[in-house]
């Protein structure tokens, strides 16, 4: 009864390639985001949803693609892979609103070789 | 320019010390939160501060947000070797912000039996 699940847990691919990564929240939460974290910890944000509606767009390169079929599923489709797309990237959801707190899925990892 | 300074970045102690981490702005946020983070797992909500001087006490976790709502710190009294991991600060901003997350570069502790 995971409550932010993503999969795969790691991904190793070539660069050119295109890959997907699924998240599934069983939280009831109406928003869910998508963060990067690169080899310095640093986590930033690249999209959010709010009820299956596109609500943040950081400046993340076209070929990503997100796309939330229900509001209880984010997934992240990467065009073109590049060697700087390697880092870990986590999937979050929470209720809408500035004081709640994210719930974050565990992170794929992913390896552009 | 980092919306959020976390300080320090690194913190080596022993077994019974106490520390404190430190989040700085130069922005007002409309909430705080802190994330404890192990390798291989994504972040775990600690607490969300949302009221300026607020001051929350979890077990030997001291959170405090500052006066002003631009600052934010924990404190560990005796800390334990389970204590180790990545401690992230986060605000939020508020307005339309749909709960989007600013994160800090984060504090790797460690604490030696």
């Amino acid at each position: 009864d995971t409550a932010v699940s993503q999969t795969p847990k790691y991904l190793v691919t070539q660069m050119g390639n295109d890959k997907s990564i699924k998240c599934e929240q069983n939280l009831g939460h109406d928003t869910m985001y998508w963060y990067k974290q690169d080899s310095k910890k640093f986590l930033k944000i690249m999209f959010s949803y709010n009820n299956k509606e596109l609500i943040i767009n950081e400046t993340v390169p076209n070929r990503f693609s997100p796309k939330s079929p229900d509001k209880a599923h984010l997934n992240l489709h990467i065009n073109s892979l590049e060697l700087g797309d390697s880092a870990v990237y986590f999937c979050a959801s929470s209720q809408t609103g500035t004081a709640y707190g994210y719930t974050f899925g565990s992170g794929t990892r992913l390896t552009v070789v | 320019t980092q919306l959020l300074e976390q300080s320090p970045q690194f913190l080596s102690i022993q077994e019974g010390e106490n520390l404190t981490v430190y989040c700085n702005s130069s922005s007002v946020f409309s909430s705080l939160q802190w994330y404890r983070q192990e390798p291989g797992e994504g972040p775990v909500l600690l607490v969300t501060v949302v009221t300026g001087g607020e001051v929350k006490k979890l077990k030997r976790l001291t959170f405090q947000f500052g006066d002003a709502r631009k600052d934010s710190s924990l404190h560990i009294t005796a800390a334990q070797p389970g204590d180790t991991g990545l401690y992230l600060c986060a605000g939020a901003l508020g307005g339309t912000s749909y709960g989007k997350l600013t994160f800090g570069q984060g504090t790797i502790l460690t604490v030696h039996p």
